[in-house]
């Protein structure tokens, strides 16, 4: 599976729109971008994924740039309960395939 | 669903000692997954199973650690004999669609 970059932290007022990017130029036309979270000593959180359009859901949305080498992550509203690492994972298959990386660190800042 | 569950949250056991991590995945679920966190190295991918079935153990890193499933609501991590270097946040998850869902973990401290 293709690999991704994220920039390691990014700061983010409450109240406001987080966009946290991730480059996977080398991804392939059968893999999707997964997204998770990881907030201070629980496990990671599912968050969304797509293909190649568009995705929301009632957590986030998600932002995949028409020759789907990067991609976009938008908390539109960010709270401090969001204060987590993100972490953007390219995968064909999904769960049984996911390679974390390092991932964002995101700071909401009262 | 009161979601995966693992036990122990926190286990302290003595260098040589065996230890058993549990874990009870997500009703319907027919895919798990036990992962291992550290500062060093992230989450790593120790083992998955599908139907019960272990599917790819390449994660595993030695045969200290062992992994089973005996039936669909329940899997267990094995390390005998433990080492300090195993301490580490132990996660297992399931899964039935594609993304996975979490535990809470186990955080292991090898003295």
């Amino acid at each position: 599976d293709a690999k991704t970059t994220q920039p390691p932290s990014m700061d983010c007022a409450e109240g406001r729109a987080a966009n946290l990017p991730c480059n996977h130029s080398t991804i392939s036309g059968n893999e999707y971008v997964y997204w998770y979270r990881q907030i201070h000593s629980q496990g990671p959180q599912y968050i969304i994924h797509g293909l190649k359009n568009n995705e929301t859901n009632e957590m986030a949305s998600l932002i995949i740039t028409e020759d789907r080498k990067s991609s976009t992550l938008i908390l539109p509203h960010a709270t401090l309960r969001d204060t987590a690492v993100y972490y953007c994972i390219v995968s064909r298959t999904g769960a049984n395939n996911l390679f974390f990386g390092t991932g964002t660190r995101l700071t909401v800042i009262p | 669903d009161a979601g995966v569950i693992q036990s122990p949250r926190h286990e302290v056991t003595e260098m040589g000692q065996e230890v058993t991590l549990r874990c009870k995945p997500i009703s319907g679920h027919d895919y798990l997954f036990w992962y291992r966190q550290t500062m060093m190295r992230g989450l790593e991918l120790l083992i998955y199973f599908n139907n019960n079935v272990p599917i790819d153990d390449s994660g595993m890193p030695e045969d200290r650690f062992s992994a089973k499933m005996p039936n669909a609501s329940f899997s267990t991590l094995k390390i005998q004999p433990s080492e300090p270097r195993d301490s580490a946040v132990y996660f297992c998850a399931s899964s039935l669609t594609g993304y996975a869902f979490f535990g809470q973990g186990t955080r292991l401290t090898v003295v």
